[in-house]
């Protein structure tokens, strides 16, 4: 099946600091991808659409300046925390749909961020 | 987006046959119903997807009746490795549309 990556799998940072997540399609091409959060105990929450050559959608409630969202290329998808707190500890999860497998989504393996 | 309600948790035992339902009386006619499956620290995993009837894959079985108002997964002989989330949602057959997770049901499988 298609493979989705996320780097790091898991940052500490220091408040204030900004952290780069990347969200990779091995071995397909996903002009769409999403990213969730996911707190301990709770649900994914969907965050933002990430679209290829185009701007990020976000969910209502999601602060596009703070969550910066880049589709710089067909396989690749970033996720920037800027100034990151406490309350930004979380699990950060990314999906992209194979084109070829057109009902369903894969999900990367995450990336645990914790911020100090 | 139809809301989907199901049980927040169940205990099962290896061996045993696991049924998780889920509702969602208000699914439109264009909606499917798509299982996922979620480890401790890890991203979702498809598991089965349906519209009507019964599907059935080398995981597991999906269930639905004709009203749709309701589905059932069905995972035979379950063993400690299937102790996960499973996340029941309705929408879109096509994957490039936005899933948005419910609470899911927390599956407790002991020796």
């Amino acid at each position: 099946g298609a493979v989705v990556s996320q780097h790091p799998s898991r940052v500490i940072c220091k408040s204030g600091t900004s952290v780069k997540i990347e969200c990779r399609s091995l071995d397909f091409q996903a002009t769409t991808m999403f990213w969730y959060r996911q707190f301990p105990k709770q649900s994914l929450m969907l965050m933002a659409t990430s679209n290829e050559g185009s701007k990020a959608t976000y969910e209502q409630g999601v602060e596009k300046d703070k969550f910066l969202i880049n589709h710089a290329s067909l396989t690749l998808s970033t996720l920037t925390v800027t100034s990151a707190h406490p309350e930004d500890s979380s699990f950060y999860i990314c999906s992209a749909p194979n084109r070829g497998a057109s009902s369903e989504q894969f999900f990367g393996p995450g990336t645990r961020l914790t911020v100090l | 987006l139809a809301k989907t309600t199901q049980p927040i948790s169940m205990d099962s035992y290896e061996g045993q046959e696991v049924n998780i339902t889920c509702s969602h009386n208000n699914i439109a006619t264009n909606d499917y119903i798509t299982w996922y499956q979620q480890f401790p620290s890890q991203g979702p995993r498809f598991i089965i997807q349906g519209y009507k009837t019964k599907v059935t894959n080398e995981v597991a079985s999906l269930f639905i009746p004709a009203d749709r108002k309701s589905s059932t997964l069905s995972l035979p002989r379950v063993s400690l490795s299937d102790t996960a989330v499973y996340y029941c949602l309705v929408g879109d057959r096509g994957g490039y549309n936005k899933l948005i997770f419910g609470a899911g049901t927390r599956l407790a499988v002991h020796p």
